[in-house]
């Protein structure tokens, strides 16, 4: 079984500034796919970056990049320049065996 | 585009009650989920699926069942309702293991 871990329960960050939302992962599968979501106050989850386990290069999606750390089994989300619409919860996801497992989440609040 | 469609999006059921919790997708992906979310909390995997006939138990399946008659339709039937059964409860489905997973808006579920 794979397990995701999110030790930020929350963080605050100023308005324009970046932010790291931490995670680990752990499966013993050697391919599997890491995921970022997006949960706002009304309760929709939405996509943000996918990496996959043999990818050989950190994914970015425009503001959002994923730092990949293999051998450390960390998939850090990185938000630049930060926007009051970013606050959020924000989970990360492991596919791994068929299933789509996802960690308890960080609570992100920008401040202006 | 209608996506994954869950229904209802609100229920109350009283204690020992049973109710069907119905999700559709229209985009002919072979993977579908349920999770459910208690408050403040991440989401757990119930059951999923990687085709039609193919079901399979997840990290929280007490409680819960499931069919996947068709490669569209993936119910999950709720048998003697517990109050520790009120959650928000999410549908999903993917293509594959390493794309997104689009979700359905979510039932809020309540047993009293």
């Amino acid at each position: 079984a794979q397990k995701i871990t999110q030790t930020q329960p929350g963080m605050f960050v100023q308005e324009k500034e970046a932010v790291t939302l931490d995670c680990t992962y752990d499966t013993s599968d050697p391919s599997y796919g890491l995921f970022w979501y997006k949960q706002p106050s009304s309760g929709e989850m939405i996509f943000l970056i996918y990496q996959g386990s043999y990818d050989q290069q950190n994914a970015t999606e425009g503001r959002y990049s994923l730092n990949f750390q293999k051998a450390r089994k960390s998939a850090n989300l990185v938000i630049s320049a930060s926007q009051l619409g970013d606050s959020a919860m924000y989970f990360c996801a492991i596919n791994a065996g068929n299933m789509l497992t996802f960690g308890g989440g960080t609570r992100l609040m920008v401040k202006p | 585009n209608a996506g994954v469609t869950q229904t209802p999006k609100f229920r109350i059921l009283k204690i020992g009650q049973s109710m069907t919790l119905q999700c559709a997708q229209d985009m002919n992906h072979n993977y579908m989920y349920w999770y459910r979310q208690d408050p403040g909390m991440g989401l757990k995997l119930i059951y999923y699926s990687v085709g039609a006939g193919i079901t399979d138990k997840g990290e929280v399946p007490n409680g819960y069942n499931v069919s996947r008659s068709t490669t569209e339709d993936f119910p999950l039937r709720l048998e003697l309702a517990a109050p520790s059964q009120t959650s928000v409860y999410f549908c999903a489905s993917s293509w594959t293991l390493n794309t997104e997973a689009f979700f359905g808006q979510g039932t809020r579920l309540t047993v009293v």
